[in-house]
């Protein structure tokens, strides 16, 4: 069963960037993806965005288009998920998730296993 | 505002069935994108609690099941337990937005 662990809590300055980091250990499918969903405080969840990284194709949320980047590094079997120009509105728990069998960029896919968040406050 | 509409709160007695409704519209649920379900205990992450029709990871119990009609899908939970107390949001695929989307998550408190 592949488990997730991300990186540590981040406090940013508004206008900085933050770079949150998810490995994944315990297998790994070929096809599978990585999303990132955030949850800002007493909030519901929100979609952010989609890698795939066999490809390395994404899927961005329109929301978040152009201060976004999501990237993967096969050889560790890490995932990044980097956001710029940060306002206080960011403040959220980013998780990242595992689709185990994905069927695309573009799909209905479930999202199989959670990571365990990483809480970013931004704050001047 | 979620794409997905789903009631802020449910709630019920131990024993009772709760529905949880998520209600989409033509670009999401209507077009036939598949509806999962997720719950997250208090101060924990998100977990998938039941996907596409009625399939389940292990673990998750029977008492837990879905529907889903038009535009619309369920969450049910026969014999709510304790346990069960938590948020709960449906998740579906929106092609005018060309991503994932979530309801805007249900708190069901046992009573």
């Amino acid at each position: 069963q592949v488990q997730l662990v991300q990186s540590g809590a981040e406090v940013k300055k508004p206008g900085s960037s933050v770079k949150v980091s998810c490995k994944a250990s315990g297998g790994s499918a070929s096809n599978f993806a990585i999303d990132w969903v955030r949850q800002a405080p007493g909030q519901g969840l929100r979609w952010m965005g989609r890698i795939i990284p066999m490809f390395g194709t994404t899927n961005y949320g329109q929301k978040f288009q152009g201060r976004l980047t999501i990237t993967a590094d096969d050889s560790t079997s890490t995932a990044f998920m980097e956001l710029s120009s940060l306002r206080p509105e960011d403040t959220a728990t980013y998780y990242c998730v595992y689709t185990t069998e994905s069927t695309g960029l573009f799909t209905d896919d479930a999202f199989d296993i959670w990571g365990q968040g990483t809480m970013v406050t931004v704050s001047s | 505002q979620s794409v997905l509409t789903q009631p802020p709160s449910v709630s019920g007695a131990p024993g009772q069935r709760v529905t949880i409704s998520c209600t989409g519209s033509s670009s999401n649920i209507g077009a036939g994108y598949h509806v999962h379900w997720y719950q997250q205990l208090p101060g924990t992450a998100p977990k998938l609690l039941i996907y596409v029709n009625n399939d389940r990871p292990s673990g998750v119990p029977d008492r837990f099941s879905v529907s889903k009609s038009g535009t619309s899908a369920s969450l049910a939970i026969t014999g709510l337990q304790a346990e069960d107390e938590a948020d709960y949001y449906c998740q579906s695929y929106d092609t005018s937005l060309s991503g994932s989307i979530f309801g805007g998550g249900t708190k069901l408190t046992v009573l």
